[in-house]
């Protein structure tokens, strides 16, 4: 089946330590985004990319990094330099065209202790 | 800069007929989404409007007004699983979306 993949859905790290959030998607999609979502607020995307080997930042992308070295993989880094970094994170892709409706994945609930 | 607007909260009863209003002003527009979101749950897709008018489809409904900056999202005999975030986005000509807050929606029996 065709979707977008988030692993885990679960995350607990403790203060300090640098954090990985896997994303894969095989619905051949050139764009893919990701975003934090804090309870009760919408989506702010914090990096995109739309085309391999390149990224964009968004609206808060300090604290982060991501990278894109495969069209089918878009992983997230949340670093110790992120102050809040506890949170509800989103990956979405879409095709390259309008309109690019956004397929998102299931999510991961990061918990920093 | 990018400012979407919607209520933050709104309650209807169950099969009743709600609409959800967004108003935008953003640089860049293509076109307008809805989405859907569930508590803890991914966004999955609602509706897309380009053009003015109203698109219908099936108990949802979107409306687009380009010169007004405004859209609607009406929902017909409301259910209770319609207990959602309904998510007001921008599709903008950078390649990117802008979202607003969203709207949380109670159906009552």
């Amino acid at each position: 089946d065709g979707g977008i993949t988030q692993s885990p859905k679960y995350l607990f790290r403790k203060e300090g330590q640098n954090v990985t959030l896997s994303c894969e998607q095989n619905l051949n999609h050139d764009a893919m985004y990701w975003y934090r979502q804090d309870p009760g607020q919408g989506l702010r995307l914090i990096y995109y990319s739309q085309i391999v080997n390149d990224f964009q930042k968004g609206d808060i992308a300090e604290g982060y990094s991501v990278s894109r070295e495969k069209k089918e993989s878009f992983p997230l880094t949340v670093t110790s330099a992120q102050k809040n970094p506890t949170a509800f994170y989103l990956c979405a892709s879409s095709p390259s065209r309008t309109p690019n409706e956004q397929f998102f994945g299931p999510g991961t609930r990061l918990t920093v202790l | 800069g990018q400012n979407i607007d919607q209520p933050t909260e709104m309650t209807a009863t169950e099969g009743a007929i709600v609409q959800i209003n967004c108003t935008y002003q953003t640089s860049g527009f293509n076109g307008l989404f809805w989405y859907q979101q569930h508590a803890g749950e991914a966004p999955t897709f609602l509706s897309y409007n380009v053009l003015d008018g109203l698109e219908e489809k099936g108990r949802f409904s979107s409306f687009l007004s380009r010169s007004k900056g405004y859209s609607y999202l009406l929902l017909k005999e409301l259910q209770m699983k319609d207990s959602a975030s309904y998510l007001c986005a921008v599709d903008t000509n950078a390649g990117k979306s802008t979202f607003g807050d969203g709207t949380t929606l109670t159906v009552k029996p």
